[in-house]
């Protein structure tokens, strides 16, 4: 139980263009979802909190507009990082969670693996 | 900021050999530890959540200690086999709620 399917796995767009990374809780329902973003050789960094049916909650130095979250339904959260530029070149992975407490574990997809030429 | 510190960085340890690693967290406002395996091309995977001071919690040949006084928790892996070679990562909730902290991690290699 508790899959969570991350796609795409991979991307390598030009510059400029909009990437959309879809995850999905496959077999349970998840009010929060989150976005991490890795740097090489550093660990997860949370990126944004995704609520159904609200507005993500952006941490501190992630730029809103830039990566638009949609959460639309309680098995399903979008990242879309728009007008992709070669800093945005990085991995995105997607975790979800039954409940709502920090003593439930999360549950990720497999992670997308951007690259912006 | 909160500061969740995991040692040694990398660790390479002979099959069948027991091994451990460290994390450590801010003692203050304990909610809970979690432990996550991470394998290479695959997606992080749950161990353990951890919540009571002395907790020991067991899957198989892996376990873990808890120490929230002191701010540590230990995960101890009995008789390495290759598909232990994983990266281990903890994480800690900020102010026991949703929001995680991740350790850099231990990235642990089981050589035959």
């Amino acid at each position: 139980g508790a899959v969570v399917s991350q796609h795409p796995s991979r991307v390598i767009c030009k510059s400029g263009t909009s990437v959309k990374i879809e995850c999905r809780s496959l077999d349970f329902q998840a009010t929060t979802m989150f976005w991490y973003r890795q740097f090489p050789k550093q660990s997860l960094m949370l990126m944004a909190t995704s609520n159904e049916g609200s507005k993500a909650t952006y941490e501190q130095g992630v730029e809103k507009d830039k990566f638009l979250i949609n959460h639309a339904s309680l098995t399903l959260s979008t990242l879309t990082v728009t007008s992709a530029h070669p800093e945005d070149s990085s991995f995105y992975i997607c975790s979800a969670r039954p409940g709502s407490k920090g003593d439930q574990p999360q549950h990720f997809g497999d992670g997308t693996r951007l690259s912006i030429l | 900021i909160l500061n969740v510190e995991q040692s040694p960085q990398s660790l390479h340890v002979q099959e069948g050999d027991s091994t451990n690693f460290t994390c450590s967290f801010p003692s203050s406002n304990f909610y809970a530890l979690h432990w996550y395996r991470w394998e290479t091309a695959k997606s992080p995977e749950a161990l353990f959540v951890m919540t009571l001071n002395g907790d020991e919690k067991k899957k198989g040949r892996i376990s873990a200690t808890l120490n929230t006084k002191e701010g540590y928790s230990y995960l101890y892996i009995k008789g390495s086999q290759p598909e232990d070679s994983a990266t281990y990562l903890c994480a800690f909730p900020n102010f026991g709620n949703e929001k995680l902290t991740f350790g850099t991690g231990t990235r642990l290699t089981i050589i035959p």
